[in-house]
C-alpha cells in the first residue's frame, strides 16, 4: 500500500457544525502532515506528528484541532468555522530512512465547503 | 520572503513544443527538492526527488535537473494530458521535521 488515503472527498458543513476528517496511510511512516490550500495558492502548513506527537502548529485557530489516535491516523476535528477556511484540506506523510528524505506523499484530499 | 520562487506562473504549449520550468530556491541547505504534478482539486501527485547540485532524473516526457540555486523541469514534446500545474518544493538541512517550502506553482497548459 504507498497511498494516503482522505475521508471525505467533499464536505460542506455549516458553521455551527462538528466535523471531521479522516487520514491514513499504512505505508510505516512516522511524520504525517496537515497543510490546508486555497484556490491557485501553494499548500500551507497547519500541523505536523511526529511519532504520534504533535511537533509544528502553526498558529492555526483553535477551531481546527489535530489528533493522532496512531500511527497510521490522522485526524481534523472541526468546529465554529468560517466561510474563509473553505479550501482543499491535504493530509500527507514523510518517508525518511537512515537521515535521507525520499519524499512525501499527499493524498488525494478533502474539498471543504463552509456555509 | 519567498523562499521558493516558480517562473512562468503559467504556460501554454502546443502539442509536441518542448519547454522548461524553473524554480529558484534560497535556504541554508538544501536536504531535497520536489516536484509534484497537480491536477485541479487534487492532492500533489509526486514526480522527482533531487538531492544535490548535478543530479538529474527522468520520467517518460520529463526530466528534473538541479544547481545550487535552482532547478528545471523540462517537458519534452508535450501532451495535452500533460496539461497540470507543477509545484516545486524544498526541505531546508535545519528542519528537522521536515516543514516543504512550496513555490507558487506553475500552471501548465497542452493544447493539441
Amino acid at each position: 500500500d504507498t497511498e494516503v488515503t482522505q475521508t471525505p472527498k467533499h464536505l460542506v458543513m455549516g458553521m455551527t457544525n462538528k466535523k471531521s476528517l479522516k487520514c491514513e496511510q499504512h505505508m510505516g511512516h512516522r511524520a504525517m502532515y496537515w497543510y490546508k490550500q486555497k484556490a491557485k495558492k501553494p499548500p500551507e502548513l497547519m500541523f505536523v506528528y511526529s511519532y504520534e506527537k504533535l511537533s509544528i502548529n502553526e498558529s492555526v485557530p483553535s477551531r481546527f484541532s489535530p489528533e493522532c489516535p496512531n500511527s497510521s491516523l490522522l485526524n481534523l476535528h472541526l468546529h465554529a468555522l468560517q466561510p474563509e477556511d473553505s479550501a482543499l484540506y491535504l493530509c500527507a506523510s514523510r518517508q525518511r530512512v537512515g537521515g535521507t528524505d525520499y519524499g512525501y506523499t499527499f493524498g488525494s484530499g478533502t474539498r471543504l465547503t463552509v456555509v | 520572503e519567498d523562499q521558493v520562487t516558480q517562473s512562468p506562473e503559467a504556460l501554454r504549449l502546443q502539442e509536441g513544443e518542448s519547454s522548461s520550468l524553473n524554480c529558484s530556491y534560497t535556504v541554508s541547505g538544501l536536504r531535497g527538492l520536489f516536484w509534484y504534478r497537480q491536477d485541479p482539486g487534487k492532492g500533489p501527485e509526486f514526480l522527482f526527488t533531487l538531492y544535490s547540485a548535478g543530479e538529474e532524473k527522468e520520467k517518460e516526457r520529463l526530466k528534473a535537473t538541479l544547481t545550487k540555486k535552482e532547478s528545471f523541469l523540462h517537458i519534452t514534446a508535450p501532451k495535452p494530458e500533460d496539461s497540470a500545474t507543477y509545484l516545486c518544493a524544498v526541505l531546508d538541512r535545519g528542519s528537522t521535521l521536515g516543514r516543504l517550502y512550496f513555490g507558487r506553482g506553475t500552471q501548465l497548459t497542452v493544447w493539441p
